[in-house]
């Protein structure tokens, strides 16, 4: 029954590598996010998706993919992961397009990466 | 540019007093205002948002903020708090005039209730 699921929970790896996270809503949401949450806690949007199309790229790095076969899955693709790149990414999803103001978010568990 | 500032990083309060996170906003148009909270190892849930109308705002858990324009701040409050209640709580904003785009998030208060 879980609205927002993410998995893997938990990801390490070795820098260099490649790995991706998945994330599936049944919420019947048209609009998903990534964000990334650092060591202090800050959390930052990365992507936002409404209906397989982006719709937001925060100025992250291109070893950064998401993928979006449908609306209700939103993949992100890491290539050649680094050091900084640890930290727990989030899922989300929200109604209606990402303009909508009055709409909150509902967030996946997160997958903790280590990147060693 | 919008923004939002969690002036404690921490917060300690006696089970069954009242507790006040704070928050304040800036952006440039009519705000959009929203409350999370993060148990450990979980996601960020919703608690509560401000859109427009009254100024203050009932949301879950008991928990209720109130929105003041002239000091831009939207404070999150509960009458009674229990040992549960111990989490990171976010301010989050939607700026109309930006579109909407993007929840900008507060950096998060921790809130703990000692029983």
């Amino acid at each position: 029954d879980t609205a927002v699921s993410q998995t893997p929970k938990y990801l390490v790896t070795q820098m260099g590598n490649d790995k991706s996270i998945k994330c599936e809503q049944n919420l019947g949401h048209d609009t998903m996010y990534w964000y990334k949450q650092d060591s202090k806690k800050f959390l930052k949007i990365m992507f936002s998706y409404n209906n397989k199309e982006l719709i937001i790229n925060e100025t992250v790095p291109n070893r950064f993919s998401p993928k979006s076969p449908d609306k209700a899955h939103l993949n992100l693709h890491i290539n050649s992961l680094e050091l900084g790149d640890s930290a727990v990414y989030f899922c989300a999803s929200s109604q209606g397009k990402p303009s909508a103001l009055n709409t909150e978010a509902f967030f996946g568990q997160g997958t903790r990466l280590t990147v060693v | 540019a919008q923004s939002v500032a969690q002036p404690e990083d921490q917060v300690n309060v006696a089970e069954g007093n009242p507790l006040t996170v704070k928050c304040t906003y800036s952006v440039s148009g009519n705000p959009y205002l929203f409350w999370y909270v993060q148990y450990p190892n979980r996601g960020l849930q919703f608690l509560l948002k401000y859109i427009t109308g009254d100024n203050l705002v009932k949301g879950s858990y008991g928990f209720e903020a109130e929105f003041n324009k002239s000091q831009t701040s939207f404070h999150l409050k509960k009458p009674s708090a229990l040992v549960s209640d111990s989490a990171l709580y976010f301010c989050a904003v939607r700026d109309a005039r930006t579109g909407g785009f993007k929840t900008i998030f507060g950096a998060g208060t921790r809130l703990f209730v000692k029983a």
